[in-house]
């Protein structure tokens, strides 16, 4: 079955470096994603990797794909107080009979502490 | 600006009440995707459609149903509404690998 796991807390000081990682169970997954939503705001997609890529970085964000673990990371450089938010991993999975899965992670909530 | 756009943005409704919250995906996505945020809960999928026709169903009560119009705008009817069905409710599109997000529609039943 599938199933995304992350843990659902992680407070850091601002400037210092978070790091949110999730776990997911369906090896077929062809993609997989990270969502910033701020309160009283929809999900925003911060990135994506594609499931034969290792590593992807973007600005201050890179994230890290262990496949062999089904372990998926967030990294945020020089983390400032506009990203306190939660954090939500998904991943893509084929349907068997047609199109694809959406499986969405409890969501990380993150606090930056000043 | 995601260019998915939920209606209306606030609804405060009874019990035992419908509702019908209305959803329009970007300009170009054939995917609507409806999904049920509460606190208890998280984040649930509730049903998919693709250029008018159901394509997945996920936790969504028969009290709930949906459709897509041919336009690809879509609506979500919530019926017998009870307390418990308050939350946040999403829509997103998506034409191949990437999901965007409305910015919901908050529904508080009383």
């Amino acid at each position: 079955g599938e199933d995304v796991e992350q843990s659902l807390f992680l407070s850091v000081r601002e400037g210092d470096s978070s790091v949110i990682n999730c776990t997911y169970t369906d090896s077929s997954s062809t993609y997989l994603y990270w969502y910033k939503q701020e309160p009283g705001a929809g999900l925003q997609l911060l990135t994506y990797i594609f499931s034969n890529m290792d590593m992807k970085q973007d600005q201050r964000l890179t994230v890290l794909l262990n496949k062999k673990d089904k372990h998926l990371s967030l990294r945020i450089a020089d983390t400032q107080t506009g990203d306190s938010a939660i954090y939500f991993c998904a991943e893509i999975t084929p349907r068997v009979n047609y199109g694809q899965n959406f499986v969405f992670g409890p969501g990380t909530r993150l606090s930056v502490l000043p | 600006d995601s260019g998915v756009t939920q209606t209306p943005k606030h609804l405060i409704t009874a019990t035992g009440q419908r509702v019908t919250l209305r959803c329009s995906p970007r300009s170009g996505d054939l995917s609507v995707y409806w999904y049920q945020q509460s606190l208890d809960q998280g984040l649930q999928f509730l049903i998919q459609y693709y250029n008018g026709e159901e394509r997945a169903k996920g936790n969504i009560l028969e009290r709930f149903s949906a459709q897509q119009f041919p336009d690809l705008h879509s609506e979500l009817n919530l019926s017998s509404l009870e307390l418990g069905d308050s939350a946040l409710y999403f829509c997103a599109s998506s034409s191949s690998s990437e999901q965007y997000f409305g910015p919901g529609t908050r529904l508080t039943v009383t």
